[in-house]
C-alpha cells in the first residue's frame, strides 16, 4: 500500500514557459502533501507543504508566485512552475502522508529548462 | 535551511561487509526517518524511529532513536549489491517538518 505517483517523470520545456508536475496518492486519502526539490548530488529541500482546500504553505525563501501549488482534492496536488528558466531545472518529489504514520515519497520529476 | 549532520559521505564496500551510518543534530527531535534513494526514484521509508533509545530491524537493516534524541543511527549487516544507493536520515521536531540529512552514498563490491 502507500504509493504516491507523478506525473511527468520528466520533462524539457523552453525558457519563459510554464510546467505542471502531478502528485497522487494511489491508494490513500492525503489532506497534506509536501513539495521538495532535489539538486544533483545533494539532499531534499521542503519547498512548500500543501494541503488541501485551502493555500499552501511556502518554506523562506521560495517564491509563491513562480511556484504555484493546488491540492484540489485528497488525491492530488499539483506544483505548477511559471515562467521557467534554466535555475530551476532540478528534481521535483512529492511527498504524501499516510494519515496516522508517515510521508511516502513520489518517483520525482526531472524538470529541465532549456 | 537546516540540515542534520550526515556521516559518513559515502561508502565503498565489500559484498558481505556490515556498514554503520549516523546522524547528528544541535536539534532534538520526536522522530528519526531512515530513507534509501535510487537513482533517479523518490526515497523510499525503511525504518521509523519514534522513541529515544528505541532499537528497531527491518530485515538486515537496524537503526536507533539516540538516548540524547539528537542522534540516530543505521547499520546494513552482509551488505549485498543491491543495498547500493543514497541513504538519508530525517528528523522531525515540534514544526512536524521533515528536515534531511545530506546522504550516504553506498557502494557494494561484489
Amino acid at each position: 500500500g502507500a504509493v504516491v505517483s507523478q506525473h511527468p517523470s520528466r520533462v524539457i520545456c523552453k525558457s519563459g514557459t510554464s510546467v505542471k508536475i502531478e502528485c497522487r496518492s494511489l491508494d490513500f486519502q492525503a489532506t497534506t502533501m509536501f513539495w521538495y526539490r532535489q539538486f544533483p548530488k545533494q539532499s531534499l529541500m521542503l519547498m512548500a507543504t500543501s494541503n488541501e482546500g485551502s493555500k499552501a504553505t511556502y518554506e523562506q525563501g521560495v517564491e509563491k508566485d513562480k511556484f504555484l501549488i493546488n491540492h484540489a482534492s485528497l488525491t492530488l496536488s499539483t506544483l505548477t512552475v511559471t515562467s521557467a528558466h534554466p535555475e530551476d531545472s532540478s528534481f521535483y518529489i512529492c511527498s504524501a502522508l499516510l494519515p496516522g504514520y508517515e510521508q511516502y515519497f513520489g518517483p520525482g520529476t526531472r524538470l529541465t529548462v532549456t | 535551511g537546516q540540515q542534520l549532520n550526515q556521516s559518513p559521505q559515502s561508502m565503498f564496500i565489500q559484498e558481505g561487509e556490515d556498514v554503520s551510518m549516523n546522524c547528528t543534530s544541535s536539534s532534538i527531535f520526536n522522530t528519526w526517518l531512515w530513507y534509501k534513494q535510487d537513482p533517479g526514484e523518490g526515497p523510499v521509508l525503511l525504518i521509523a524511529l519514534y522513541k529515544a533509545g528505541e532499537l528497531t530491524s527491518n530485515g538486515r537493516l537496524t537503526a536507533q532513536f539516540g538516548i540524547t534524541r539528537k542522534d540516530s543511527f543505521l547499520n546494513i549487516s552482509a551488505s549485498i549489491p543491491s543495498d547500493v544507493g543514497i541513504y538519508f536520515c530525517a528528523g522531525r521536531g515540534n514544526t512536524g517538518k521533515l528536515i534531511f540529512g545530506q546522504g550516504t552514498t553506498l557502494q557494494v563490491k561484489p
